[in-house]
């Protein structure tokens, strides 16, 4: 199984800040990568696809970026709306697998 | 597109339940669908996939053997059949579009699975 490790796990900062999320896989995946936000009581969303792809409607300050088995998500200036946890998934093989989350809270 | 989990219940160790999830404003047999869940507090595990035609199916090591995926294309329904449940089974179980790369698209809003005697 592909496993994938955030980090990191817990990031305090503040809003203007830029935060990189990275993401690791424990062998090559190519650019089957997504990156997923989750706010507390709802379901996650999708952000970005194919390593780099915003989905339709994510604002322009998240970019993704990566291949193989090192990935990053980048928020260029944070916003209050972005303090939430966020995950990356595999896609790669069966089973898929997601990292184990970083939670962005604020400083 | 829209997602509509539904059947989380309150099951005693060993029983069983049906989760399904209604789709709608998309071409539903287009599309590959999974499962994913979420136990209290923690992260996001992938469960279940089903391919857009219900041909083939895969498991998460931890639910093979318990759980049957399986989609019904003309009713545009999807359904998780969850046999021998365990404590750990306990979660908030969502379905969720396959898209481009693997990527889960679209997801329902989840229907809560407890499972404790």
């Amino acid at each position: 199984d592909i496993q994938l490790t955030q980090s990191p796990s817990f990031l305090s900062t503040s809003v203007g800040d830029r935060v990189t999320i990275t993401c690791r896989a424990s062998q090559d995946i190519s650019n089957y990568l997504a990156w997923f936000q989750q706010k507390p009581g709802k379901a996650p969303e999708l952000l970005i696809f194919a390593t780099s792809t915003l989905q339709a409607g994510v604002p322009s300050r998240f970019s993704g970026s990566g291949s193989g088995t090192e990935f990053a998500l980048t928020i260029s200036s944070l916003q209050p709306e972005d303090f939430a946890t966020y995950y990356c998934q595999q896609a790669k093989s069966y089973p898929y697998t997601f990292g184990q989350g970083t939670k962005l809270d604020i400083k | 597109v829209q997602l509509l989990d539904s059947g989380g219940d309150l099951v005693q160790p060993g029983g069983s339940l049906r989760l399904s999830c209604a789709a709608s404003g998309f071409v539903f047999t287009d599309y590959a669908m999974s499962w994913a869940r979420q136990a209290p507090g923690k992260g996001l595990e992938w469960v279940s996939s089903i391919r857009a035609n219900g041909g083939e199916t895969y498991y998460a090591d931890s639910v093979k053997g318990r759980f049957t995926i399986s989609r019904d294309n003309f009713k545009n329904m999807l359904h998780l059949e969850m046999n021998s449940l365990r404590v750990e089974d306990t979660a908030v179980y969502y379905c969720a579009s396959v898209g481009a790369y693997g990527a889960l698209f679209y997801w329902g809003q989840g229907t809560l699975v407890t499972v404790s005697s």
